[in-house]
């Protein structure tokens, strides 16, 4: 059974700092490309980062460019979220998601639970 | 970015009700549209992919079609489990966007 468990969410103060983790399990998580997404309270699902299966890619919205970064171990299945200087604004859900291939297209067919970070004095 | 709009934003149905969301892209994302539901408090989860393929173990009353610009999402008879918020998502180009959301409650 494929498990995506997201941790390391809690309360933090502008401009500091937080890193999310994903533990994966269940399927072969260094042939899979991940995304985080997340939600502001009451909002849509929002992009925010990719990287590749190997890590040797990685992508950001340009609301989190050059604050936020991407990696994952892949000895230990799990990827992360390194978010510095956070910003109110930067307050959400956030959510691990599983890429996959079909039909000639992409999507996200696993999601962890989420972590919920916020962001406030 | 690509622009995605659902409509309606939000609807009232009742159980065993016919119910269709629609998605509209800013441009042609050919056949590379999911939707997703979400129950409150829950993570979405996927329906349907290239806009019309049924994700494994998903209900058949779910269907999905479109192409280009316009896309709809077609749950044939509510079920209670089903009063939830629908997300589409487009994969075409980076970066991946998603529409506002379409809530369905109980009527």
């Amino acid at each position: 059974e494929v498990q995506l468990v997201d941790s390391g969410g809690g309360l933090v103060q502008p401009g500091g700092s937080l890193r999310l983790s994903c533990a994966a399990s269940g399927f072969t998580f260094s042939s899979s490309a991940m995304n985080w997404v997340r939600q502001a309270p009451g909002k849509g699902l929002e992009w925010v980062s990719a990287i590749t299966d190997s890590g040797g890619a990685t992508y950001y919205a340009d609301s989190v460019k050059g604050r936020f970064t991407i990696s994952r171990d892949n000895s230990k299945n799990t990827l992360y979220l390194h978010m510095n200087s956070l910003r109110v604004e930067d307050t959400a859900v956030y959510y691990c998601a599983k890429v996959t291939t079909g039909y000639g297209t992409t999507f996200y067919d696993y999601w962890g639970q989420g972590t919920l970070v916020i962001v406030s004095s | 970015d690509i622009q995605m709009t659902q409509s309606p934003s939000s609807l009232s149905a009742s159980v065993g009700d016919r119910v269709t969301i629609t998605c509209r892209a800013s441009q042609s994302i050919s056949s590379h549209l999911n939707w997703y539901r979400q129950k409150p408090g829950k993570a979405p989860k996927l329906l349907i992919y290239a806009a019309a393929s049924l994700q494994s173990g998903v209900p058949s009353r779910f269907s999905g079609s479109g192409s280009g610009t316009d896309f709809t999402l077609t749950i044939s008879s509510l079920q209670p489990e089903d009063f939830a918020t629908y997300h589409c998502q487009q994969s075409y180009s980076s970066p991946w966007t998603f529409g506002q959301g379409t809530k369905v409650e109980i009527k």
